[in-house]
């Protein structure tokens, strides 16, 4: 079973452009999220997406966007790119949670787009 | 406010010489604390979940324990290849919390043969 594919692997832009990052779930994981890791501030929420609808987001500035297929395929979207968006974004796939037991939420990463801002 | 703080920050060990990881967390209300291993250049790959105080989970020289308030990762006799960096991630009870984890910062382990 392929796992999670995020394209491109690494990019490379200016301050004031924008960048769309895709991610390809593992067949049948219908919930994608997104995360930013940086060196100082680690792991951090971007956003989750289910069938379609972005159902919880993190506390980043609204140049952080995205949006989700109905193939469950995702891509994220940063405008105007600053300097501290520097960053490796992982987007993780996953099966809907079992009712009232909490299990299954367990997130399969893809590897990455390593994006830096010059 | 929820935090997970994890240490230490990294650790050097000899192969053959078990220590522990900590991860403690200061949540509303705990639904699962999930750890991962990430190896560079890659993303973290699953570990475990845990969910109520007492539970341990075992995965070959892995052992995760949980308490009320921290969670630890043994590492019994590591080898080389256990090196990598491990990440402790919470899920809270709060309502449509929809895979919003919050995750450590790592601690990341070298195993020298």
């Amino acid at each position: 079973k392929a796992g999670v594919t995020q394209t491109p692997r690494y990019l490379i832009k200016t301050r004031g452009q924008q960048v769309t990052l895709s991610c390809s779930p593992i067949s049948g994981h219908r919930s994608v999220s997104w995360y930013q890791q940086t060196p100082g501030q680690g792991l951090q929420f971007l956003f989750e997406y289910f069938s379609e609808t972005q159902r919880n987001k993190g506390n980043f500035p609204g140049r952080f966007s995205g949006r989700q297929f109905s193939n469950s395929r995702s891509e994220m979207n940063v405008s105007t790119l600053e300097l501290g968006d520097s960053a490796l974004y992982l987007c993780a796939s996953s099966l809907p949670p079992a009712s009232g037991t909490g299990g299954n939420e367990k997130l399969f990463f893809g590897s990455g787009t390593q994006l830096s801002v010059l | 406010e929820d935090q997970v703080t994890q240490s230490p920050e990294a650790l050097r060990l000899q192969e053959g010489e078990s220590s522990s990881l900590n991860c403690s967390y200061t949540v509303s209300g705990l639904r699962g604390l999930f750890w991962y291993r990430q190896d560079p250049g890659k993303g973290p790959e699953f570990l475990f979940t845990l969910y109520s105080a007492g539970e341990e989970k075992e995965k070959e020289r892995l052992k995760a324990t949980l308490t009320k308030k921290e969670s630890f990762l043994h590492i019994t006799a590591p080898k080389p290849e256990d090196s990598a960096t491990y990440l402790c991630a919470v899920l809270t009870s709060a309502p449509y919390n929809f895979n919003k984890f919050y995750f450590g910062s790592g601690t990341k382990l070298n195993v020298k043969p």
